[in-house]
């Protein structure tokens, strides 16, 4: 079993649409986790922290299921601008943080 | 604020011959700092982190090495490139969990 997994897609969906993404993680001593986000030809950018009370940021929802290991992002109200790469991360801290990258679930929103 | 700077940006090199990535660090110190590699269509793969001057630690066997000269520069090193070697290098730091990546080095070797 991956130690993140996620489905690769593409999901493709209209403006204004509502659209979830899930990633399930193999190692329940897992201590952090977060979304990124990364364009093509580009390097991965920091979306945004996930925690368990859940966060949102405008337009986008995280939430984290300990119990069942996944993480989850919403995003509202997509945009042409969405169109991206959505990378989950997990961490675990030990000597240094070993952080593992899904494989990223591709995106596009279509006019 | 900080910033990570990588060059070259891209990099188009023979089979068999040697390769040298530099990553630098700027507005921190101390920073663990990492190289990952992105194949096409695939995930990023760690390949080196180091927690210090000096220190490195390897997370997967190839015929690529790490060095970090200074508490802020971090290098990617092989002396004779495979042509599995072609992908999208991308250095990293972090202080505490989340990672913060440069431009990235786009690596073809033919």
């Amino acid at each position: 079993r991956k130690e993140v997994e996620q489905d690769p897609g593409p999901f493709n969906v209209p403006e204004g649409a509502t659209v979830a993404f899930n990633c399930t993680y193999s190692n329940s001593a897992s201590q952090s986790f977060f979304w990124y986000r990364q364009d093509c030809r580009k390097e991965p950018k920091l979306l945004m922290s996930v925690y368990s009370s859940g966060n949102e940021d405008g337009r986008f929802t995280a939430q984290l299921n300990r119990a069942s290991q996944y993480i989850s992002l919403l995003i509202r109200d997509s945009k042409l601008s969405d169109s991206a790469t959505y990378l989950c991360v997990v961490t675990l801290s030990g000597g240094y943080q070993k952080v593992t990258f899904g494989i990223g679930t591709k995106l596009q929103v279509i006019p | 604020s900080q910033t990570i700077h990588q060059w070259p940006a891209t990099l188009v090199q023979p089979v068999g011959s040697p390769l040298s990535l530099e990553c630098t660090v700027e507005g921190t110190s101390n920073p663990n700092l990492y190289w990952y590699r992105q194949a096409a269509g695939r995930g990023l793969q760690l390949l080196f982190y180091s927690v210090g001057i000096g220190q490195i630690s390897s997370e997967v066997p190839q015929n690529l090495s790490a060095s970090r000269p200074q508490d802020r520069q971090f290098i990617l090193s092989s002396k004779k490139l495979l042509l599995s070697d072609s992908g999208f290098y991308l250095c990293a730091w972090s202080q505490d969990s989340e990672q913060f990546f440069g431009p990235g080095t786009r690596l073809t070797v033919l």
